[in-house]
């Protein structure tokens, strides 16, 4: 059955370091990738997604992703994270049963950044 | 920027009242959704919805749940006699399409708690 891991609860970050936040699926076909964002009180935001073509894709707000099909991986990545980037951020696989989407979601991690 | 809008953003209401969860997806969108996250759970899918019918339901989305879109911008869920269970956020979505790899935007969600 497809399923969505992200291992990290929580990470916290100091302002301008590097960050990385894994995410594992398991899906039977081509997966199609979402990482989204959420802000408080916001709605999640489509942060990028993959589902051909460059392994590495680049998202809005610096964020990149690389899917790696051996690992069965679609970790995001920000060189120098911004105060302004703690969220909630939340991996998904988008899944076909009907002939109409739906995203199967993991858990979140919430990032913190300190100064 | 067009956005999906959901009313109220918190919701408190009795075991075995009725609610009306209101959502307002962007205006040229045919395709619908709500998901839920329990807290501290994952955000699951609970049913689509295009051409003013269910395309798919999750088991969560039993005979208490009913979706219904009234008029041209509405599109709502109801849960006829919610349990203390219910209780969670439940984030409408939309989109231009429904197939693989076609973006949902989200709503910044409705929190309901049951008491």
């Amino acid at each position: 059955a497809q399923s969505v891991t992200q291992p990290d609860i929580h990470i916290t970050v100091s302002e301008g370091a590097s960050l990385e936040l894994r995410c594992n699926y398991s899906y039977g076909a081509t997966p199609y990738l979402f990482w989204y964002v959420q802000s408080p009180g916001q709605g999640l935001q489509l942060l990028l997604k993959y589902f051909s073509g460059d392994t590495l894709v680049q998202g809005i707000k610096g964020f990149e992703a690389e899917f790696k099909r051996s690992q069965s991986s679609f970790n995001l990545r920000k060189p120098s994270v911004h105060w302004s980037d703690a969220a909630e951020y939340f991996c998904a696989v988008g899944f076909m049963n009907t002939g109409f989407q739906k995203l199967v979601f993991g858990t979140g991690t919430r990032l913190l950044v300190s100064p | 920027e067009p956005e999906v809008t959901q009313t109220p953003s918190h919701q408190v209401t009795q075991m075995g009242q009725e609610v009306i969860l209101r959502c307002v997806p962007i205006s040229n969108h045919l395709y619908f959704y709500w998901y839920r996250q329990i807290l501290g759970q994952k955000v699951e899918f609970l049913v689509s919805f295009y051409n003013n019918e269910i395309s798919e339901k999750s088991e969560i989305f039993d005979d208490q749940f009913s979706v219904e879109r009234p008029d041209g911008s509405n599109f709502t869920l109801k849960i006829r006699s919610t349990k203390l269970e219910d209780s969670a956020m439940y984030f409408c979505a939309s989109s231009e399409d429904a197939g693989q790899g076609s973006e949902q935007y989200f709503g910044p969600g409705t929190r309901l708690t049951v008491t």
